[in-house]
């Protein structure tokens, strides 16, 4: 049963252009989700993330939109560059879970193509 | 500040076999957490020490266990290896709760059991 899923297995995009990755996650306890950034051969890099009570944050090229409602996050990268290829994992935190855990996607795969 | 630290970052394991992999997290960080990745499957949560204690764990079987030590490095051990726990291991460091702090990863340690 996977509470946290990424439909999309690969997306690819023109240079300059918006990326757009989706997450739908099934747990009405998660209320706190994050993006990682992964390069084959390297650990997930934290990208950016948002709290339940917004539905929306931005950094830099990077905005996080939650629907809460709908149970549905994306990522908008914007303007794509070459260097964002890599494989997008989203992640799933619950306030009733008292320590560290979360609940990954299966990830997409971005290729941002020059 | 060095970031969390993963060894070995390659194994060759037979079946049958045990193995243990280490981690250091960042100074100052209590938490480890530790995940499994496999193809197609993302990243899936084994378990989180924190201040030396187990403090969440996953639907992994009892082969899988871990401890943390006093200066928080932490270490996870898999006895009687099985094909399928040919994985890259991922450990996790967080300042306390993923809720409100990013964890951050280690580059992980690929273990293949032939």
């Amino acid at each position: 049963d996977q509470q946290v899923k990424q439909n999309s297995p690969s997306l690819s995009v023109q240079e300059g252009r918006i990326s757009i990755l989706n997450c739908d996650y099934t747990n009405s306890m998660f209320d706190y989700f994050l993006w990682y950034k992964k390069y084959p051969a390297e650990g997930p890099t934290f990208l950016i993330s948002i709290s339940s009570i917004k539905d929306k944050n931005e950094d830099g090229r990077f905005t996080v939109f939650l629907n809460k409602s709908a149970k549905h996050l994306s990522l908008h990268i914007v303007p794509s560059q070459p260097g964002d290829s890599a494989v997008y994992f989203c992640a799933a935190a619950a306030r009733d879970n008292a320590g560290n855990m979360l609940t990954f996607g299966g990830g997409t795969r971005l290729m941002v193509k020059p | 500040k060095a970031g969390v630290t993963q060894t070995p970052r390659y194994l060759i394991k037979t079946r049958g076999q045990q193995v243990t992999l280490s981690c250091s997290p960042i100074s100052g960080h209590r938490s480890v957490s530790w995940y499994q990745q496999t193809p197609g499957q993302g990243l899936q949560f084994l378990f989180e020490y924190f201040s030396e204690t187990q403090r969440n764990k996953g639907n992994f079987p009892g082969r899988f266990s871990g401890r943390q030590f006093s200066n928080s490095r932490s270490e996870m051990n898999v006895s009687t290896l099985e094909l399928g726990d040919s994985a890259l291991y991922l450990c996790a460091s967080s300042l306390d709760r993923a809720y409100n702090t990013e964890a951050f990863f280690g580059q992980g340690t690929r273990l293949t059991v032939v």
